[in-house]
Parts: structure tokens; C-alpha cells; sequence
């Protein structure tokens, strides 16, 4: 079946401005991850959804960034006011179950590249 | 907060070497840890995942470990081949499922 897609594959932007990053995915998995990898680093946590509702959104770095999932399916993070520093790629990643105490497999998709002028 | 570090940072070996892979991490209080491949300009693509009641799995030429109270993991491959040639990423788990990755090895099989 399809796998986590993620919308646009690539983002360029100019400081400043607004962007939206979409999710899409595996259908039925009630958990997604938002995850921000700079070159040369392994991805970081952004926030977690179960179902519609943001359960941990400790890694968002600032109020610049916010994510929805209304319908608990597909996800959107915002980044208001973009800096340069916001550069990077943005993987989503979705999870059968994602409950506290249960383990399952992440899929990750292939990420958004932002770049802000 | 969990520090996961792995070493080397980048591998070149020779096609058909056994090769080893390295992950620690400093907080044994995980539920989970699981081993990404991730190829250039591609999202991450999941190998193994042990949960922490357990030592080990494998998967082909793939062997995972994992020794929690010492905060180690480590990713053999055997008979390493040059479609191997990927970076590897090693990643723990807390609460909710978040993962905690490292930096990742940079490996190359050189035919």
C-alpha cells in the first residue's frame, strides 16, 4: 500500500514569509511524528499527534511553528515568520499504534526540503 | 536529556567485509530502539527495531544488539555490498514513542 507522503518535496522561501508543510500519512495509523533534520544531523523531534491532538509538542522550537491534524489523518506544520535558520528538512513519520508503553514501527516519508533566503 | 552519540561517523570498507556499526546512548529508561537506513535526498527507511526486553534481532545479513543497562547498541552486517552504501542511523525511544536519534554512520562498500 502507499507509504507517508509529504508535500512539496521542496520548499525555497524568503525570510520572512509563511509556509505550510503537509502529511500525508499511512492510512489508519492514529500516530504521527513531525521530525527536523539540518545536513549532517540526525532528525530531531518537532511535536507527536495521537489521533487529532497534539500528546507531546515539546521539540517545537519557538510559537513560529504549529501543527494541526483536525481530522486525524493528514497534518500540517506552520512556520510563521520564516528565518534562515529554519532551513532544513522536515520528515513526518506515522505509526500503527504510537500509544505510551507500546512499540511499533515508524514510517518515515521522504521530507520536505525548506531553504529561506 | 537522551544523548545518543554513534561512532564512526563515517565507514569505507571493501565489498564482501563484516562490518560493525556503533550506537550508545545515556539514558537506559527506553522503551524501544531501532536501527534507519536513510539514502541521499531520501526519507529513512526502518531495518530493525528491538524492543527493550529484548537482545537481539536480525534480518538478513542484518543483526541487531542491545544492551540496555550499559546504553549500547551495535548493527552488524555481513558480507557487506555496495547497494549497502547509505548512511545508518541508530534512534531510542521514550514516552509517546519520540524517538532520540544520533548523527548516523556514513557508510561506503566499495565494489
Amino acid at each position: 500500500g502507499a507509504g507517508v507522503s509529504q508535500t512539496p518535496s521542496n520548499k525555497v522561501t524568503e525570510k520572512g514569509k509563511y509556509v505550510e508543510l503537509r502529511c500525508d500519512p499511512i492510512s489508519g495509523h492514529t500516530a504521527l511524528y513531525w521530525y527536523r533534520q539540518s545536513l549532517g544531523q540526525g532528525p530531531e523531534f518537532l511535536i507527536y499527534f495521537q489521533g487529532t491532538g497534539a500528546a507531546d509538542d515539546s521539540g517545537l522550537p519557538n510559537d513560529r511553528f504549529f501543527a494541526v491534524r483536525p481530522e486525524g489523518s493528514v497534518s500540517t506544520l506552520k512556520i510563521q515568520r520564516t528565518e534562515r535558520g529554519d532551513s532544513a528538512v522536515y520528515l513526518c513519520a506515522s505509526s500503527l499504534r504510537g500509544l505510551a508503553g507500546l512499540t511499533d514501527t515508524q514510517y518515515f516519508g521522504p521530507g520536505t526540503r525548506l531553504t529561506v533566503l | 536529556k537522551q544523548e545518543v552519540t554513534q561512532i564512526p561517523a563515517a565507514l569505507s570498507v571493501p565489498e564482501g567485509e563484516n562490518l560493525v556499526l556503533n550506537c550508545s546512548f545515556t539514558d537506559s529508561a527506553i522503551y524501544n530502539l531501532q536501527w534507519f537506513r536513510q539514502d541521499p535526498g531520501k526519507g529513512l527507511t526502518s531495518l530493525l527495531l528491538i524492543q527493550s526486553s529484548q537482545r537481539e534481532q536480525t534480518s538478513g545479513r542484518l543483526n541487531a544488539s542491545l544492551d540496555k543497562s550499559s546504553g549500547r547498541s551495535t548493527l552488524y552486517i555481513a558480507a557487506s555490498q555496495p547497494g549497502d552504501s547509505a548512511t545508518y542511523l541508530c534512534a531510542v525511544s521514550g514516552n509517546f514513542n519520540k524517538f532520540y536519534f544520533g548523527s548516523g554512520t556514513k557508510l561506503n562498500v566499495k565494489p
